[in-house]
């Protein structure tokens, strides 16, 4: 069975950081495009960072370029984001994804997500 | 950036009746559509993807249809598990991999 965990969420202060992590399960990490989808307090799914299978490739959305960074380890079966410069508006639910073997492929599976709040 | 337009927002329907969802895109995606439903407390669930192809253990009384910019999920006959949000999403042309803003499948 396929599992995301992912963990890391909490309260931080405007202009903080935080590490999310991902803890997948249940099939062969390494060759799966990952992603990181976020969900702002009754809004809609917003897509925030993906990376290929090697890491070799990343994509961010504009909005958090600069500021985080994705990242895995596929020794450890870990995904990361390292969440820097933090704003108000990046607050959210932060959703671990599996993607397919392609760069097209759709996201199939969602861990059941961290809660990021940035507030003073 | 491929913008995604669904409509309704909101879709106020009975159990046992059909739902017809559309999701506009603001160019061709090709084939790389996808639909996905989320209830309130719980991650998305994907349901079709490539158009029209349903995911493991989605019902029959889930298809997706369209090509281009113009694509429709259907719901048969709504369960009452059924209502709930529905996103469609673009992986064409990205990044940005974008969403469209939702519908909300609600009980009349």
């Amino acid at each position: 069975e396929v599992q995301l965990v992912e963990s890391g969420g909490g309260l931080v202060q405007p202009g903080g950081s935080l590490r999310l992590s991902c803890a997948p399960s249940g099939f062969t990490f390494s060759s799966y495009w990952m992603s990181w989808v976020r969900q702002a307090p009754g809004k809609g799914l917003e897509w925030v960072a993906t990376i290929k299978q090697d890491g070799s490739e990343r994509f961010y959305v504009d909005s958090v370029k600069g500021r985080f960074t994705i990242s895995r380890d596929n020794a450890k079966s870990s995904l990361y984001l390292q969440m820097n410069s933090l704003r108000a508006e990046d607050t959210a639910v932060y959703y671990c994804a599996r993607d397919g073997s392609r760069s097209n492929s759709p996201t199939d599976y969602w861990g059941q997500g961290t809660l990021v709040t940035v507030s003073s | 950036e491929i913008v995604l337009t669904q409509s309704p927002a909101t879709l106020s329907l009975s159990p046992g009746e059909r739902a017809t969802l559309s999701c506009r895109a603001s160019q061709s995606v090709s084939r790389y559509l996808v639909w996905y439903q989320q209830k309130p407390g719980q991650a998305p669930r994907l349901l079709i993807y490539d158009v029209s192809n349903r995911a493991t253990g989605i019902p029959a009384r889930f298809s997706g249809s369209g090509s281009g910019t113009d694509f429709t999920l259907t719901i048969s006959s709504l369960e009452p598990e059924d209502f709930a949000v529905y996103y469609c999403q673009q992986r064409s042309n990205w990044p940005p991999i974008t969403f469209g803003q939702g519908t909300r499948l609600e009980i009349k």
